[in-house]
């Protein structure tokens, strides 16, 4: 089975950096993918990472370890429309976690 | 377009009644779904089919059954609502056996049971 934690929620600053984690314990891996969901929208896919280390892409970038079950999203420089629900998913993108809430203030 | 299309947007019916949520995807994908979103952001699997064979089935009632007349077409039909079924409802599709091949979603049905 499947067990993916992250944070229920988080608030930050325009022009921070924020970090958003995401654990797994999965009977099997392909890769794990971030997906940004705006209030009332469908998700939207954002990173896809199956191997160990960073992958960047403009201001976010999404890191991986798999010896550790862990990963993260860091989004940079952020900016209002930042505000969403960020859901990581495993193993073959079935399965998501409970999402985290970022909340971007001025 | 290219996209994931479900229809209705919003569906507001009874307790009791039989409805449907219809889904289309024009992206040559082989596999698609079904999640449910409940009022706490859950984003949970139904079901998914691959080339219209039910592949998962995620401990669903049987009042729900999904049907996929072709590849590219996965309805959704549900017998005998209940209040617990409000939810948004996403279709969403993907190419099976590329594992990078992400998941892209319709922009979900709000169905509301009263």
């Amino acid at each position: 089975g499947q067990n993916i934690d992250q944070p229920t929620e988080m608030t930050a600053t325009e022009g921070a950096i924020v970090q958003i984690n995401c654990t797994y314990q999965t009977s099997g891996f392909n890769g794990l993918f971030w997906y940004q969901q705006h209030a009332g929208e469908a998700p939207t896919f954002l990173s896809y990472n199956v191997l160990d280390g960073l992958e960047e892409k403009g201001r976010f970038s999404s890191f991986l370890s798999r010896s550790k079950g862990y990963s993260y999203l860091l989004l940079k420089e952020l900016q209002m429309k930042d505000s969403a629900s960020y859901l990581c998913a495993v193993p073959n993108k079935f399965y998501f976690g409970s999402g985290t809430k970022l909340n971007v203030k001025p | 377009d290219t996209a994931v299309s479900q229809t209705p947007k919003y569906l507001v019916t009874q307790m009791g009644n039989d409805k449907s949520i219809k889904c289309e995807q024009n992206l040559g994908h082989d596999t698609m779904y079904w999640y449910k979103q409940d009022s706490k952001k859950f984003l949970k699997i139904m079901f998914s089919y691959n080339n219209k064979e039910l592949i998962i089935n995620e401990t669903v009632p049987n009042r729900f059954s999904p049907k996929s007349p072709d590849k590219a077409h996965l309805n959704l039909h549900i017998n005998s609502l209940e209040l617990g079924d409000s939810a948004v409802y996403f279709c969403a599709s993907s190419q099976e056996g590329q594992n990078n091949s992400p998941l892209h979603f319709g922009n979900g049905t709000r169905l509301t049971v009263t």
